[in-house]
């Protein structure tokens, strides 16, 4: 059964850049089939979608969050990771990183919906 | 951007009774083809879990009392038959185009 695992700090100083990493377990990230994505959620907020990747190394981002994120793999690992430039306390939240299933049309594959999820790891921001 | 309102945002229900969740798009999320809409459940301190996608199929170990439908922008999910942990939060989302997004929320609690 596929599982994924978020890694990082807890705590990250303002104006610092956090790195999160995201194993995957139970399957392979080189596959045709998925790209693999981070989405955060603020403490009491709803869920916003932060990026994805492909193996290959094609991303997808949020417009809002571009300038200020890096998505990367590094399949020698079966890990994908979220670097965050310049974080203020408005970035705290529980960052989540989950498969991200293809769905097909009868001319291109692009990204859906997301499943499994990693359980999330809690990212706080404080001097 | 394609903006999900979902409603209401709180459900107040009683065990046994049956809900009925709404999500509307800001335009439409549909092609000829699919519907590209998903529903997920969040209990308290867990990650999002898949219950819908394609707006109406239950993903793996999802039990038949949970059905999505509808197309374009208005999308549905019920639960026929409410059990004490179904009283969580539920969020869909939309990935009818690259900026994937999610609706606000609905919490379902007892009445």
């Amino acid at each position: 059964q596929l599982q994924l695992q978020e890694s990082g700090p807890g705590l990250v100083k303002p104006s610092e850049t956090l790195s999160l990493a995201c194993t995957v377990s139970g399957g392979s990230i080189r596959s045709t089939s998925y790209y693999w994505g981070w989405i955060r959620q603020p403490p009491g907020k709803g869920l916003e979608w932060i990026g994805s990747i492909f193996y290959g190394g094609n991303t997808y981002y949020s417009p809002s969050l571009k300038s200020r994120v890096t998505i990367s793999v590094d399949t020698s690992k079966n890990q994908f990771s979220l670097r965050w430039s310049s974080m203020t306390a408005a970035d705290a939240a529980v960052y989540y990183c989950a498969r991200h299933n293809l769905h097909c049309s009868t001319t291109s594959c692009t990204p859906g919906w997301f499943d499994p999820w990693g359980q999330g790891t809690l990212v706080t921001v404080s001097s | 951007e394609i903006v999900l309102t979902q409603s209401p945002g709180t459900l107040s229900l009683s065990p046994g009774e049956r809900a009925t969740l709404s999500c509307r798009a800001s335009q439409s999320v549909s092609s000829i083809s699919s519907n590209h809409l998903a529903w997920y459940q969040q209990k308290p301190g867990q990650a999002p879990r898949l219950l819908i996608y394609g707006a109406s199929s239950r993903a793996t170990d999802i039990p038949d009392r949970f059905s999505g439908s509808g197309s374009g922008t208005d999308f549905t999910l019920t639960i026929s038959r409410l059990e004490p942990e179904d009283f969580v939060m539920y969020y869909c989302q939309q990935y009818g185009s690259s900026l994937y997004t999610f609706g606000q929320g609905t919490k379902l609690e007892i009445k």
